[in-house]
C-alpha cells in the first residue's frame, strides 16, 4: 500500500530534550516536506526537500532541522524543543515537486512541557 | 511571495444546500492551486488541482473549483452538501519550478446541518 508513515503518532517531551520524528514514504517520491498545524494558522511549511541531499527552508524553519540521506526518509529533528513547538506535525511527499499532489502522513502530535 | 487567504474560518450549510468555500491567492507567476480536505484525526487528502489546463476543475466527491485570474480566486463549490462533507478544507498555492514552497491557507471548517 502506498503511504507516508510518521512515527511516533504522539509524543510528550520536556523542554530542551532532543527528539526526532521519522517520516518514510514508499512511493519513490522526489519531494518531501514537513508542516506544522496550529489552530487558526492552518498548515505552515517547515522544510522541504527536492531530492537526496537537497533541502530548503519553508516558512517557519527556526528551531528545526531536517536531513535527506535516502530518498524514502525525511526525519524532522528538534535539537532543543521549546513549548512553542507544541503542535501537530505532518510529513508529506509528492512525485516531483510542490506542484504535484501531496500525500500526507497521519500526523504526530507533539507536546513540549 | 505567494500567499493564500481563505475567507471564513467556519461555514455552516444545510444538507442539500450549495457549498461555497472561498480562496484568494497571490503569486508572482501563474500558480498551481490546490484544495485539500482533512477529516478528523487524519492527514490531508487532495480534492482537486488547477494546473492551467482548464479554468473549471472537477474533483472528487462532487466538488469543483473555478480559477479566475482577474479576481485571483479559486473558490470551491459543491451543488448539494452531504453530511459526509463535514471536514476542514484547505486551499494551497505553489509557484513551482524554482520556488518549491507550498503555502496553505488557514482553513475553513465546514459544518453540515441536518
Amino acid at each position: 500500500e502506498a503511504q507516508v508513515t510518521q512515527n511516533p503518532r504522539y509524543l510528550i517531551t520536556v523542554t530542551g530534550k532532543k527528539l526526532t520524528v521519522t517520516c518514510s514514504q514508499n512511493m519513490n517520491h522526489e519531494y518531501m516536506s514537513w508542516y506544522r498545524q496550529d489552530p487558526g494558522l492552518g498548515l505552515r511549511q517547515i522544510y522541504y526537500s527536492m531530492n537526496v541531499e537537497v533541502t530548503d527552508k519553508g516558512d517557519v524553519p527556526e528551531g528545526y532541522k531536517v536531513s535527506r540521506k535516502e530518498k524514502r526518509n525525511f526525519p524532522l529533528i528538534l535539537e532543543s524543543p521549546s513549548p512553542n513547538q507544541t503542535s501537530l506535525y505532518f510529513c508529506a511527499s509528492s512525485l516531483e515537486g510542490s506542484n504535484t499532489e501531496a500525500f500526507f502522513g497521519q500526523g504526530t502530535r507533539l507536546t513540549v512541557v | 511571495a505567494q500567499s493564500v487567504t481563505q475567507l471564513g474560518s467556519h461555514v455552516s450549510v444545510s444538507e442539500g444546500a450549495l457549498v461555497l468555500l472561498r480562496c484568494n491567492y497571490s503569486s508572482s507567476v501563474p500558480p498551481y492551486l490546490f484544495w485539500y480536505v482533512q477529516y478528523p484525526n487524519q492527514g490531508l487528502q487532495l480534492l482537486l488541482k488547477y494546473t492551467s489546463a482548464a479554468t473549471l476543475v472537477k474533483g472528487i466527491n462532487g466538488f469543483e473549483a473555478e480559477f479566475k485570474k482577474s479576481e485571483t480566486s479559486f473558490h470551491l463549490t459543491k451543488p448539494s452538501a452531504h453530511m459526509s462533507d463535514a471536514a476542514e478544507y484547505f486551499c494551497a498555492v505553489s509557484e513551482g519550478f524554482g520556488n518549491e514552497k507550498l503555502t496553505f491557507g488557514t482553513g475553513t471548517r465546514l459544518t453540515i446541518i441536518p
